[in-house]
């Protein structure tokens, strides 16, 4: 079974700094079938990337992801206030989806 | 506007049942794999079901902490997604979500509902 460890746990920045988070899996993954999504208190999860590195639909491109293999990355160019929340990667394979258990980006 | 709603859930006794329901609109039901997902309270997102379209013949595949206990439909005439849910156990209670697949990645999940909580308690 993959599991998927994201780093930090908690990411403290300002507004307008820059946020990288980590994603590593306990295996090789296929990139394809890699995403990230934000989820904020109370509310569902939102696609951010889908494939490792595209973005959906609506998502500004201060989001941008890269990785493959066992270690992929979502970058935040420059935090706005709306982006303080909960980030999960997540990835599909063997007919299940698993989570990385979060990265909280709060406010410094 | 594309939505997804949740409903069904409330409060239940350990070793009963709950259906969960997930009603679609401003797209083609029948067009996209569903999924479920849940999350414990303070806890992180888990994959509990999902199903295929009418031309995968909705085959269906489930995480192993709720095979044999739950089970995903759809009604493609009504766009509702159910999520049948017998014996549940205390450590099934969570907000569960509905999803849609997402178009060109398949395995990405781009439309939720809003989540409704189920908690399992006597």
């Amino acid at each position: 079974e993959i599991v998927l460890t994201q780093s930090p746990g908690t990411l403290s920045l300002s507004p307008g700094e820059r946020a990288t988070l980590s994603c590593r899996a306990s295996q090789s993954l296929s990139s394809g079938y890699f995403a990230w999504y934000q989820q904020k208190p109370g509310q569902a999860p939102r696609l951010l990337i889908y494939g490792a590195s595209s973005r959906a639909i609506g998502i500004p491109d201060r989001f941008s992801g890269s990785g493959s293999g066992t270690d992929f990355t979502l970058i935040i160019s420059r935090l706005e206030p709306e982006d303080f929340a909960v980030y999960y990667c997540q990835h599909y394979g063997d007919l299940l989806w698993t989570f990385g258990q979060g990265t909280k980006v709060e406010v410094k | 506007d594309v939505q997804l709603v949740d409903s069904g859930g409330g409060l239940v006794q350990p070793g009963r049942s709950l259906r969960l329901s997930c009603t679609a609109s401003g797209f083609t039901f029948g067009d996209f794999p569903m999924s479920w997902f849940r999350q414990a309270p303070g806890k992180g997102l888990e994959f509990v079901g999902y199903i295929r379209t009418k031309t995968y013949t909705e085959t269906t595949e489930y995480a192993a902490s709720v095979k044999g206990r739950f089970t995903i439909s759809r009604d493609d005439s009504k766009s509702i997604a159910y999520l049948q849910m017998n014996s549940l156990e205390t450590e099934d209670t969570a907000v569960y979500f509905c999803s849609r697949a997402h178009r060109i990645s398949g395995d990405a999940f781009d439309i939720w509902g809003q989540g409704t909580m189920v908690t399992v308690s006597s």
